[in-house]
């Protein structure tokens, strides 16, 4: 079993509707969870961070955290073809290294 | 200010050959990692430096990889008697305090491609 897992995608979706973006781990003493999108041919950049369960608003980005079942979401309100890249979860697993997912493809229609 | 920086953009270089890619981190950062990411894949994590504390070299694939880091400051990755297998981007993060949820910052990457 992967430590982080995500749908490989990708997941297609029209300009305004809401994005979700799913991942789940494997190590339940993870303490800190990260959302990285990178655009083709560039860098991961930080999109959202949570640390405790529940909800995490920023502008159209939602993060969900729910440890007992150990996943993690990201949602993206009004999405824009802008918002077309690769989404990668991160766990912060407490042993000073982040372990990424694979990435979820996201693709919006204009 | 100035984000984390890395050189070269690209390397190009003949199977058998060493390379080396040079990673400078964001001023005041204490921890420094080195990330793979080959075509189409995640990031794989290789090693990683928090001050003056012995590296985790536990994700370097082979002993011809091999990192150095002095102090806070630059680090350089080293790959020898490089494969094709080696084509990938290599990716440097830096973050402020490790040990506690820091976020890391990304540089440019080093694409490097092995003929």
């Amino acid at each position: 079993q992967k430590e982080v897992e995500q749908n490989s995608g990708p997941l297609s979706v029209p300009e305004g509707a809401i994005a979700s973006l799913n991942c789940t781990y494997s190590d339940r003493g993870s303490q800190s969870f990260f959302w990285y999108r990178q655009y083709s041919g560039k860098s991961p950049e930080l999109i959202m961070s949570i640390y405790s369960n529940g909800d995490k608003e920023d502008g159209r980005f939602t993060a969900q955290l729910n440890k007992a079942s150990q996943y993690v979401s990201l949602l993206i309100r009004d999405s824009q073809p802008s918002d077309s890249a690769t989404y990668l979860c991160a766990v912060n697993t407490g042993f000073q290294k982040l372990v990424f997912g694979t990435g979820t493809r996201l693709l919006v229609s204009p | 200010g100035a984000g984390v920086s890395q050189s070269p953009s690209n390397k190009v270089t003949e199977k058998g050959k060493d390379v080396e890619l040079r990673c400078d981190p964001i001023s005041g950062h204490t921890a420094l990692y080195w990330y793979r990411q080959r075509l189409g894949q995640g990031l794989e994590f290789l090693i990683y430096f928090q001050g003056n504390s012995a590296p985790d070299k536990s994700g370097l694939p082979s002993d011809r990889f091999s990192a150095e880091r002095t102090g806070e400051s630059v680090s350089t990755l080293t790959i020898q008697r490089t494969q094709q297998e080696d084509s990938a981007v290599y990716l440097c993060a830096s973050s402020r305090l490790a040990g506690v949820p820091e976020t890391q910052y990304f540089g440019p990457g080093t694409r490097l491609l092995v003929l």
